[in-house]
């Protein structure tokens, strides 16, 4: 069984400032790892994903993300926020039969 | 690009109803999936399939059931709608690898039983 848990439902940063979104995971073996993100009423889409190569993995639009097995994490980072970067982020982590395991989301705010 | 179709974007029924949800992908994928989104919540897996024919219960499949009749086509079925089922609802689909395949998402389709 895995879990996933976004640490913050809501992040506000001024545009251009960096962006921090935490996940941690739990699992019984190495997982598959990803980012979504999903803006206003649309499905998500996907940002970037970890499978075991380098563990730190870039993604579309600037995002980037560390797996750090060490502490069970998977951060995603921006340099410098975007107004359209508001949007909520999802991390999630699959096992067996692509089933992935999604945290609750967090919520960016961007201010101009 | 893949495409993932829901058939609708809204749908009000009343408390009762039978109530189908269609999904519909256009990249010959393997894997299909229904996810319910709620607030404070995130996704939480309905049910998925792997093959033609073949289901998967996922953590909350309480109240719901699904068909997969032909490979592109995944419905998902309330039989008796409740209040606690309104919700967005996401289908996705993905490649059958193993386990490194990202989800392709349709738009979600809203669901208010009244």
């Amino acid at each position: 069984a895995q879990s996933v848990t976004q640490l913050d439902s809501h992040v506000s940063v001024s545009e251009g400032t960096p962006v921090l979104l935490r996940c941690n995971y739990s699992s019984s073996y190495s997982p598959s790892l990803f980012w979504y993100v999903q803006h206003p009423n649309k499905g998500l889409q996907l940002l970037l994903k970890y499978t075991s190569a380098a563990t730190l993995v870039k993604g579309i639009n600037g995002f980037e993300a560390e797996f750090k097995k060490s502490e069970t994490s998977f951060h995603l980072t921006k340099p410098s926020a975007h107004m359209s970067d508001a949007a909520e982020y999802f991390c999630g982590a699959s096992g067996g039969y692509q089933k992935v395991t999604f945290g609750t989301g967090t919520k960016l705010q961007v201010i101009p | 690009d893949v495409k993932v179709t829901q058939s609708s974007r809204y749908l009000v029924k009343r408390t009762g109803e039978k109530v189908f949800l269609e999904c519909v992908q256009d990249m010959d994928h393997e894997n299909m999936f229904w996810y319910r989104q709620d607030p404070g919540l995130g996704l939480r897996l309905i049910y998925f399939s792997y093959d033609v024919k073949m289901k998967e219960k996922g953590d909350i499949p309480e109240g719901y059931s699904v068909s997969r009749e032909k490979k592109e086509r995944f419905s998902l079925i309330l039989e008796s709608a409740s209040t606690n089922q309104t919700s967005m609802y996401l289908c996705a689909s993905s490649l059958w690898t193993a386990g490194n395949s990202p989800l392709h998402f349709g738009n979600g389709t809203r669901l208010t039983v009244t």
